[in-house]
């Protein structure tokens, strides 16, 4: 996907250890997001950034936290990984918010064992 | 909240058919929607997207239909070919909602 680039793209971590997946971004976007993708469960958002160090919350944050130190890098960091975090991560891009749709990364499969 | 679903978890259609895949959305206030196609191993891509001042909107081999009395979303795939085989997802943005809520997705199945 040109213009956004997750790292790693599989990842296999132990119960309890920390985990930093990174997104990162060549378009000079604003918005970036972290979502996860579930069976079942579709696209659920975990934290967003409107800006440097601008976060906040999505639907499903818990044990996860964020920081965007630079425009182009967004980080998601387990802090403890479970079980349960076992997903396929995607990060998202906007230039103006959701009004006008996200560019997604290729997204980073982590398996928690 | 919102709430965002599709009919159908899978649908099959034979390569050369109109393909028509669904999607149900709760909040009446709801003003943006997109239609998303997902490849195995792939983020999901961008395919095409409605306001709520529209009932209908074309792109190539694409159509996006709006229903808004019944709260409803169709995507339709005219001469569906194999390369249209992936998930499907809509997502709708409400008001100034900071984020889209996205489907659980349908997987469309082209047989040749």
């Amino acid at each position: 996907d040109a213009g956004i680039t997750q790292s790693p793209r599989h990842k296999v971590t132990e119960t309890g250890t920390p985990v930093t997946l990174r997104c990162h971004q060549t378009e000079n976007h604003r918005y970036m997001y972290w979502y996860r993708q579930d069976p079942g469960h579709g696209l659920r958002l975990i934290h967003y950034s409107y800006g440097v160090k601008d976060t906040d919350k999505g639907e499903v944050s818990d044990g996860y936290s964020v920081s965007r130190s630079k425009t182009e890098d967004f980080l998601l960091t387990l802090e403890s990984a479970t079980s349960s975090q076992t997903s396929v991560y995607f990060c998202a891009i906007s230039e103006n918010g959701p009004a006008v749709g996200y560019t997604f990364g290729s997204g980073t499969r982590l398996t928690v064992v | 909240g919102e709430n965002v679903g599709l009919h159908l978890p899978t649908l099959s259609v034979q390569e050369g058919d109109n393909s028509i895949i669904n999607c149900a959305y709760s909040n009446s206030a709801s003003d943006y929607f997109i239609w998303y196609k997902q490849e195995s191993g792939k983020g999901p891509q961008f395919i095409i997207d409605i306001r709520s001042n529209m009932d209908k909107r074309q792109g190539q081999r694409v159509t996006v239909l709006l229903n808004k009395t019944v709260k409803h979303l169709s995507l339709q795939i005219a001469a569906t070919q194999p390369g249209d085989s992936a998930v499907y997802f809509c997502a709708v943005i409400t008001g100034t909602a900071s984020k889209l809520t996205f489907g659980t997705g349908t997987r469309l199945q082209v047989t040749l």
